[in-house]
């Protein structure tokens, strides 16, 4: 069956380090992949896009990798801040409305 | 704000009741979407309108009862719901729902909804 893992519920980094996200699928096809961001009692914000044939995708401190070979993207927050801190979800796009996926979320916490 | 608001934002109901919430959207997009997003799962796509047609509902119970008058509002209808429908309800708007990248979703704060 189709799967969506993203790597820890909860990741806790220290203020002006790197936080690296994990999402892992197995079963899909994606045609491409998205990142959001959500903030408690709200709705996921859209962040990035990365389409298969696309390795890496920049957006100001945001960087998302995606390896079809591996089935895994990854999403980096460099120089991260207190106001980092939020859910961030994966969702995998292969085709058709009703193949939007979302995984889990992990909570990142950057601690000043 | 995203261009997509939701009414009421918090909503308490008993199982007997009825109630209906809300979307609107200001973006001029053609897609809308209902989620439903639990504790520790991940968002479930409930159902998809296009052009004001409804073209996905995701196996969910009769007791959910969407409505999409034009392409800017979105309702949905609750009765007899039970208290594991407590959840947030998200709805989301997108140019399109054909499967490509114009289908970035733009999402609603959210209905908190507690059923008693």
């Amino acid at each position: 069956s189709q799967k969506i893992e993203q790597n820890s519920e909860a990741l806790n980094i220290q203020e002006g380090k790197t936080a690296t996200l994990t999402c892992n699928y197995t079963n899909y096809s994606p045609a491409y992949l998205q990142w959001y961001r959500q903030d408690p009692g709200r709705g996921p914000v859209f962040l990035l896009l990365i389409r298969e044939n696309e390795k890496e995708k920049r957006k100001e401190r945001l960087k998302v990798t995606f390896d079809t070979t591996l089935k895994q993207s990854l999403f980096h927050i460099t120089a991260s801040q207190p106001a980092d801190s939020a859910t961030y979800l994966c969702a995998l796009f292969s085709g058709g409305y009703q193949k939007v996926t979302f995984g889990t979320g992990t909570k990142l916490q950057v601690i000043p | 704000e995203t261009g997509v608001t939701q009414t009421p934002r918090h909503l308490v109901m008993g199982m007997t009741n009825k109630k209906s919430l809300k979307c609107e959207q200001h973006l001029g997009h053609n897609a809308m979407y209902w989620y439903k997003q639990s504790a520790k799962k991940p968002l479930e796509l409930m159902f998809v309108y296009s052009l004001e047609e409804r073209v996905e509902n995701n196996s969910v119970p009769s007791r959910f009862s969407p409505e999409c008058p034009n392409s800017s509002h979105l309702f949905l209808h609750l009765h007899t719901l039970q208290p594991e429908d407590s959840a947030l309800y998200l709805c989301a708007s997108s140019q399109e729902a054909s499967g490509g990248a114009r289908d970035t979703q733009y999402f609603g704060p959210g209905t908190r909804l507690t059923v008693l």
